[in-house]
C-alpha cells in the first residue's frame, strides 16, 4: 500500500512571496489533514478535511493560507503572503473512516524555510 | 478544550535497560490516546493507540503502553531499549467523533550505547 505522498520536500522563499503544497492521501482514505509543526513542538492542526468539506479549519490563519482538496481526493496548502513565522514542517496526514479513533498516516513533509 | 502533556522533553536511558516516555491528557468523555515516533526529516509513524478494553496497550517494535483513568496518563514503555529507538515520540489525543486530536509537544529519546 502506498504511503502519503507530499511535494515539495523542501523549499526556500523570500518573505511575502507565495507557495503551494500538495499532497496525496493513501487510496481510500477519507479524511486528510494539514499540520503545521515548528521546531521543537508537536504538530498543530492547521485543517481536516472529510472527503471535499472542511471538518476544522479553526487554527487556519485564514487571512494567508488556504486550503482545498478538490474531488476528495488530493489536497494543496498555500501560503500568500509567507511571513518569516512560518517557518516550518507541514505535514500532511490521512485516516480510514469517519471517527476519530483510527490512527494516522503521515506524509515525510515539507519543510519551508522564509528568509 | 482538551490537552495533552509530555513533561520531559527528553529521556536519556542506557541500551538494554527498560524506558518509559510520559504523556498525561486532559479530554472531556472517554478518551482516545495514541503514540506515534518520529526519525529524523520524516513524517510521524503510528505506534499504539488506546480506545477501550485493556489497560495495557501493545504497539510495534516490543512498544507498550498503560492507560491509567485514574491519573489521566498513558505512558509509552519498553522493556529492553535498542539505540535504534533513538527518536523523538509523541503522544496524541482526542474524544468524541470528528474531534480533532490533539499532540503533545514530543519527548527525545536517546538510548546510549
Amino acid at each position: 500500500e502506498a504511503g502519503v505522498a507530499q511535494s515539495p520536500r523542501y523549499k526556500i522563499i523570500e518573505k511575502r512571496q507565495s507557495v503551494a503544497f500538495w499532497c496525496n492521501p493513501i487510496s481510500g482514505h477519507a479524511t486528510l489533514y494539514w499540520y503545521q509543526q515548528i521546531l521543537g513542538q508537536g504538530p498543530k492542526l492547521l485543517i481536516q478535511f472529510q472527503n471535499n468539506g472542511v471538518v476544522d479549519d479553526s487554527q487556519l490563519p485564514k487571512d494567508r493560507f488556504s486550503a482545498e482538496r478538490l474531488k476528495g481526493v488530493d489536497s494543496t496548502l498555500k501560503i500568500q503572503p509567507a511571513k518569516l513565522e512560518d517557518s516550518a514542517v507541514y505535514l500532511c496526514a490521512s485516516r480510514n473512516g469517519a471517527g476519530g479513533r483510527n490512527e494516522q498516516f503521515f506524509g515525510p513533509g515539507t519543510r519551508l524555510t522564509v528568509l | 478544550a482538551q490537552s495533552v502533556a509530555q513533561p520531559e522533553d527528553q529521556v536519556n536511558v542506557a541500551e538494554g535497560n527498560p524506558l518509559t516516555v510520559k504523556c498525561t491528557y486532559s479530554v472531556s468523555g472517554n478518551p482516545y490516546l495514541f503514540w506515534y515516533v518520529q526519525y529524523p526529516n520524516r513524517g510521524l509513524q503510528f505506534l499504539l493507540k488506546y480506545i477501550t478494553g485493556d489497560n495495557l496497550v501493545k504497539g510495534s517494535y516490543g512498544f507498550e503502553a498503560e492507560f491509567n483513568k485514574s491519573q489521566t496518563s498513558f505512558h509509552l514503555k519498553k522493556p529492553s531499549a535498542l539505540v535504534s529507538d533513538s527518536a523523538l515520540y509523541f503522544c496524541a489525543g482526542g474524544s468524541g467523533g470528528y474531534q480533532k486530536v490533539t499532540f503533545g509537544t514530543g519527548t527525545k529519546l536517546q538510548v546510549i550505547p
